[in-house]
């Protein structure tokens, strides 16, 4: 069966400082990966996108970056956090365009 | 644009008062519709995908249904564990990565 993993589970970082945050996959090959952003526990924006080693698609501008390294590893970065920042970051998983399956999330506190 | 509306925001049930939840959407080349389950804290939980107007779904105390332009969760006789914000998401189609567009959601809770 296929596993999603996301680290750290919670995160306070102050403003200015570098971000970074790991989603892996086990179970499947050749996933889809997706970062979304949830704020005030509601509402999931998609961040970005990725169907395959080293493609990365943004869907609005900002201050964070994607990477994936292997084919099951996916990670969200930032140089410089921002205030704005703040909020439950979601990593998911698909086989092409079909179900996306959703990791535990991570909460990301910028003070 | 695609637009997804969920009503109500919050619903407030006793145990076994049976319900529905409501998710109005504008999708151009409507692909599938999928329902979500979200936990406090929590990532969201796959429920269910719809694909075609008429199709319907059940699992436990929960049915989804789909029209053209709404879909629907019916909960019957809920018990407090089905207490979670509901999501929905259509999905368009003409992309290779499934774009979700998600509700802001519904907040269920169900009073014992």
């Amino acid at each position: 069966s296929q596993t999603i993993h996301q680290w750290p589970a919670t995160l306070v970082q102050p403003v200015g400082s570098p971000l970074s945050l790991e989603c892996t996959v086990e179970g499947t090959s050749n996933p889809n990966l997706y970062w979304y952003r949830q704020a005030a526990g509601r509402g999931l924006q998609l961040l970005f996108y990725s169907v395959g080693i080293g493609q990365i698609s943004s869907e609005v501008p900002q201050n964070l970056s994607a990477s994936r390294p292997q084919d099951r590893q996916f990670i969200l970065s930032s140089k410089k956090l921002l205030l704005s920042d703040s909020g439950f970051y979601l990593c998911a998983w698909s086989q092409g365009g079909d179900t996306q399956y959703f990791g535990p999330g991570t909460r990301l506190t910028v003070l | 644009e695609d637009q997804v509306t969920q009503s109500p925001e919050a619903l407030r049930l006793q145990e076994g008062e049976s319900s529905s939840l409501n998710c109005s959407y504008t999708v151009s080349g409507l692909r599938g519709l999928f329902w979500y389950r979200q936990d406090p804290g929590k990532g969201p939980e796959f429920l269910f995908t719809l694909y075609s107007a008429g199709e319907e779904k059940e699992k436990e105390r929960l049915k989804a249904t789909l029209t053209k332009k709404e879909s629907f969760l019916h909960i019957t006789a809920p018990k407090p564990e089905d207490s979670a914000t509901y999501l929905c998401a259509p999905v368009a189609g003409g992309t290779s990565y499934g774009k979700l567009t998600f509700g802001q959601g519904t907040i269920l809770t169900v009073h014992p």
